[in-house]
């Protein structure tokens, strides 16, 4: 069965530091997809990332970047720098890519950015 | 370009009533998906649309829950008859072209729904 564990349920730091938030996933399937979306405090979630299961280089969007490691079932989520806009709650997603599944989402990590 | 459109923003109903959302997808996208979200966790996919056509509904509680997507634009959600447990944040979602689920989905602000 597949999961998604995000074991931080909110972490705060003060602008200007970086901040990582974790994920950690279950699937028996060699292909999948692993996501990232942004819920801020309006609501709607703002799609961020999305990496299938072969495709293990890092990324970086900017102040954004994210570490795909197959060896752990981790696909963590860096912010580097973080802003005062960048305070919402992150949620990592998985999709089994063997055939037309869900999407399960972890249960969000609640990020405060202080000022 | 608009995005997706949900109303209302907000209902409280009692127990046992009816209750009705509204969702307007970005114009041209195929897909559109309802999500239903709990408080402290992530979104759960009730039903997605592709086109007028319910392509899955296994998350769908039938008993009491019902959707249409009439000429394949917006939808509607509704429960009959709210209980205590359907308090919850209900998303709506649409793809462009909706081939996986995994595409892109944009999603609207979702209507807090509460039961008392």
């Amino acid at each position: 069965a597949q999961k998604v564990t995000q074991a931080q349920t909110e972490i705060s730091v003060v602008e200007k530091e970086d901040v990582t938030l974790d994920c950690v996933y279950e699937t028996r399937d060699t292909t999948y997809y692993l996501f990232w979306y942004k819920q801020p405090p309006s609501g709607e979630l703002v799609f961020l990332i999305r990496r299938n299961s072969f495709d293990e280089q890092n990324e970086i969007s900017g102040r954004y970047s994210w570490n795909f490691q197959k060896s752990t079932s981790s696909f963590n989520f860096t912010i580097t720098a973080s802003q005062v806009v960048d305070s919402a709650v992150y949620f990592c997603a998985l999709s089994e890519g063997h055939r037309d599944d869900k999407i399960i989402f972890g249960k969000g990590t609640r990020l405060h950015i202080l000022p | 370009e608009a995005g997706v459109v949900q109303s209302p923003r907000y209902k409280i109903i009692e127990k046992k009533q009816p209750v009705a959302f509204w969702c307007n997808p970005i114009s041209g996208h195929n897909t559109l998906y309802w999500y239903r979200q709990n408080l402290g966790q992530g979104p759960e996919l009730l039903i997605r649309y592709e086109n007028e056509e319910a392509v899955d509904d296994s998350q769908l509680p039938k008993d009491r829950f019902s959707a249409e997507r009439l000429k394949g634009v917006d939808s509607t959600l509704k429960i009959q008859p709210a209980e205590l447990g359907d308090s919850a944040v209900y998303l709506c979602a649409s793809s462009l072209d909706g081939q996986t689920i995994r595409d892109e989905q944009f999603f609207g602000p979702g209507t807090r729904l509460t039961v008392l």
